[in-house]
C-alpha cells in the first residue's frame, strides 16, 4: 500500500503564533506533494504544489509568505501557517504522489487547525 | 472550462439496495479519473483510477466504469459500513508534468441504513 502521515492531527494555537504540519510518505518516495484545506462540507481546496527541491507552486488567492511550504525530501513536505488568524481554521490535508505524473494520489489523515 | 459534477449529492439506501453514483466531466483530454472514497474527518482514501473509455475496476462491493463522459461508482448490494463521502476527480491536462493538477467534484454524501 501507499500510506501517508500527517503530524499533529490537531492543534489548537493562539492568533498570531506560527503552526507547522508534516506530511511523510511512508512506504514509497513522492516526487510531488500537494496541500489542501478542506471547509466543513465541502470538497477540497488545492492551496499548493510541491516537488521535491523545488519552490512551491501555490493557487491563485493563497499567500505563499503565509503559507509557507517546504519539500526538502522524497518523504517530507512541510506547511506553515504563519501569524495565524481565526479565519485560517480549518482541515489541512496533504497528498503524496509517487514518482509518475500519471499515477493516483495518497492523502494524509489530516490535521484540524483550530485559531483562537 | 475543466468541470466535475457529481450526483447525487446525498442518497439514503437500505442495507442490500444496490445503487450508482455519478461523475460526470468535462475536460481536454482525459488523463485519469479517480475515485476516493472520504470519512468524516479524515483524509480521502484511494480507490479507483480509470484511463479510458470501456475500462471497469472492482474492489469488493464496489465497481467503477468509465465513459467519454461521465463515470459510474456501482454499489452492489451495500454495507453500514460502505457510508461515507464518494468524491470523484480528473486530472487537468492544464500545467506540466508533476504540476498537473485533481480538478474535484463536491462528493455524494451515502448514507447505509442497516
Amino acid at each position: 500500500g501507499a500510506v501517508v502521515s500527517q503530524h499533529p492531527s490537531w492543534v489548537i494555537c493562539k492568533s498570531g503564533t506560527s503552526v507547522k504540519i508534516e506530511c511523510r510518505s511512508l512506504d514509497f518516495q513522492a516526487t510531488t506533494m500537494f496541500w489542501y484545506r478542506q471547509f466543513p462540507k465541502q470538497s477540497l481546496m488545492l492551496m499548493a504544489t510541491s516537488n521535491e527541491g523545488s519552490k512551491a507552486t501555490y493557487e491563485q488567492g493563497v499567500e505563499k509568505d503565509k503559507f509557507l511550504i517546504n519539500h526538502a525530501s522524497l518523504t517530507l513536505s512541510t506547511l506553515t501557517v504563519t501569524s495565524a488568524h481565526p479565519e485560517d481554521s480549518s482541515f489541512y490535508i496533504c497528498s503524496a504522489r509517487r514518482n509518475n505524473a500519471r499515477t493516483e494520489q495518497y492523502f494524509g489523515p489530516g490535521t484540524r487547525l483550530t485559531v483562537t | 472550462e475543466d468541470q466535475v459534477t457529481q450526483s447525487p449529492e446525498a442518497l439514503r439506501l437500505q442495507e442490500g439496495e444496490s445503487s450508482s453514483l455519478n461523475c460526470s466531466y468535462t475536460v481536454s483530454g482525459l488523463r485519469g479519473l479517480f475515485w476516493y472514497r472520504q470519512d468524516p474527518g479524515k483524509g480521502p482514501e484511494f480507490l479507483f483510477t480509470l484511463y479510458s473509455a470501456g475500462e471497469e475496476k472492482e474492489k469488493e462491493r464496489l465497481k467503477a466504469t468509465l465513459t467519454k463522459k461521465e463515470s459510474f461508482l456501482h454499489i452492489t448490494a451495500p454495507k453500514p459500513e460502505d457510508s461515507a463521502t464518494y468524491l470523484c476527480a480528473v486530472r487537468s491536462p492544464a500545467g506540466a508534468g508533476n504540476n498537473r493538477k485533481l480538478i474535484w467534484g463536491l462528493g455524494t454524501s451515502l448514507a447505509v441504513n442497516p
